[in-house]
């Protein structure tokens, strides 16, 4: 069974730093690229970040491009998002999902739960 | 990047009706589209890839259309484990890979 499971999400201040973990099991995770997924309270979806199966091509959306930054390590089954100069606007459910190709069409075909991440003073 | 607009933002229905929910693009993207559900508190599950094909274990009664900048989710007959939110995202070339605002559909 797939498996995602996000955690490092809490409290942080205005302009700190937090890292999020997911954990992927019941594939094989280096064959899958990999991305990030965020749902401010009461709001809808907003595309964060990416990375391939590998790790050598990485795409962030324009609100946090050179404050994020998506990593993975194949061997531990793990992605991560690390956040820095964080604002009250990042605060947000942080999803992470894998990305299938079907046909040469990609989608995201598993979520994991999320993880809530609160940016205050 | 290509803006996604979702029509309506909220509709209100009975179980046993036809749902339509649109998904306008700012520019073409061939059928890379797809459509989620999103229940409260909960993560979004895939329903439709590729602008058409249902995804596996999706009831029949889902089913998506439309290329180029149109798209179209419809539910052919509403069930009471249908009211949730609704999220198109395109997926052309490569990311950022935007999402539209959301459809939430209510029980009338």
């Amino acid at each position: 069974e797939v498996q995602l499971v996000e955690s490092g999400g809490g409290l942080v201040q205005p302009g700190g730093s937090l890292r999020l973990s997911c954990a992927a099991s019941g594939f094989t995770f280096s064959s899958f690229a990999m991305h990030w997924v965020r749902q401010a309270p009461g709001k809808g979806l907003e595309y964060v970040s990416g990375i391939s199966s590998n790790g050598d091509t990485i795409y962030y959306a324009n609100s946090v491009e050179g404050r994020f930054t998506i990593s993975r390590d194949n061997s531990k089954n793990t992605l991560y998002l690390q956040m820095g100069g964080l604002r009250t606007e990042d605060m947000a459910v942080y999803f992470c999902a894998r990305a299938v190709a079907v046909t040469g069409y990609p989608t995201f075909d598993y979520w994991g739960q999320g993880t809530l991440v609160t940016v205050s003073s | 990047d290509i803006l996604l607009t979702q029509s309506p933002s909220f509709l209100s229905a009975s179980v046993g009706d036809r749902v339509i929910i649109t998904c306008r693009a700012s520019q073409g993207i061939s059928s890379y589209l797809a459509w989620y559900q999103q229940k409260p508190g909960k993560a979004p599950k895939l329903l439709i890839y590729a602008a058409s094909t249902l995804q596996s274990g999706v009831p029949s009664r889902f089913s998506g259309s439309g290329s180029g900048t149109e798209f179209t989710l419809t539910i052919s007959s509403l069930q009471p484990e249908d009211f949730a939110t609704y999220y198109c995202q395109q997926l052309n070339s490569y990311p950022p890979w935007t999402f539209g605002q959301g459809t939430k559909v209510e029980i009338k």
